[in-house]
């Protein structure tokens, strides 16, 4: 069945340490993001990618980085945590072209992330 | 700039009565609009969308949503509200010639029993 997925669900880990979250879909889409969610509310969308070797950031500034070797794989890693990176990530992606548009975005289930 | 307005943080309504959650949006262009639910620690569902053709379209869990253009909104609706459908609704936005995906800020539906 296509989906996308993420993992860890949930994650807590010590400050300074380096960890990457995962994020995979298969249905073929082409875009792929990466939202950052607070406790409460509001997304903010923090990287996205229109396809293989391309990334860009989003419109909050984040320490994380991303890479897009595989059309499937969009993870995003922190090289060294800190208790403000404590939050909700949550990972999408879209059908291509303008067709796709038409169907807005899959989200994945979110990793909860708590650095202590 | 292309923006989406959720006026209202919480929205609180009884079990049983009619709700709605309002949204109203800025673009230039023909939106494109959705509505998704996030229940707690998941991410977004799609709801339902308005892509062109009728006003009023019909989605999951018996929502319904009204698109204004006059009025550049897009509430969401429910005739008898459930105290399941509790949770997170966020409206959002697309603009066919662009690749992103404008949310609001989110409202929280709170069912009373």
């Amino acid at each position: 069945e296509a989906d996308i997925y993420q993992t860890p669900r949930y994650l807590v880990i010590g400050t300074g340490k380096k960890i990457t979250l995962e994020c995979s879909q298969t249905m073929g889409h082409d875009k792929m993001y990466w939202y950052q969610q607070d406790p409460g509310m509001e997304l903010h969308l923090i990287h996205y990618s229109y396809g293989v070797n391309s990334t860009e950031k989003g419109d909050l500034s984040s320490e994380s980085t991303v890479s897009r070797i595989r059309t499937e794989h969009f993870p995003l890693t922190l090289e060294s945590a800190r208790p403000s990176h404590t939050s909700q990530y949550l990972c999408a992606s879209s059908a291509p072209g303008t067709g796709g548009a038409r169907y807005g975005y899959t989200f994945g289930s979110g990793t909860r992330l708590t650095v202590v | 700039a292309q923006s989406v307005a959720q006026p209202e943080d919480q929205v609180n309504v009884a079990e049983g009565n009619p709700l709605t959650v309002k949204c109203t949006y800025s673009v230039s262009g023909n939106p494109y609009l959705f509505w998704y639910v996030q229940y707690p620690n998941r991410g977004l569902q799609f709801l339902l969308k308005y892509i062109t053709g009728d006003n009023l379209v019909k989605g999951s869990y018996g929502f319904e949503a009204e698109f204004n253009k006059s009025q550049t909104s897009f509430h969401l609706k429910k005739p008898s509200a459930l105290v399941s459908d509790s949770a997170l609704y966020f409206c959002a936005v697309r603009v066919p010639r662009d690749d992103k995906i404008i949310f609001g800020k989110g409202t929280r539906l709170h069912i009373l029993p």
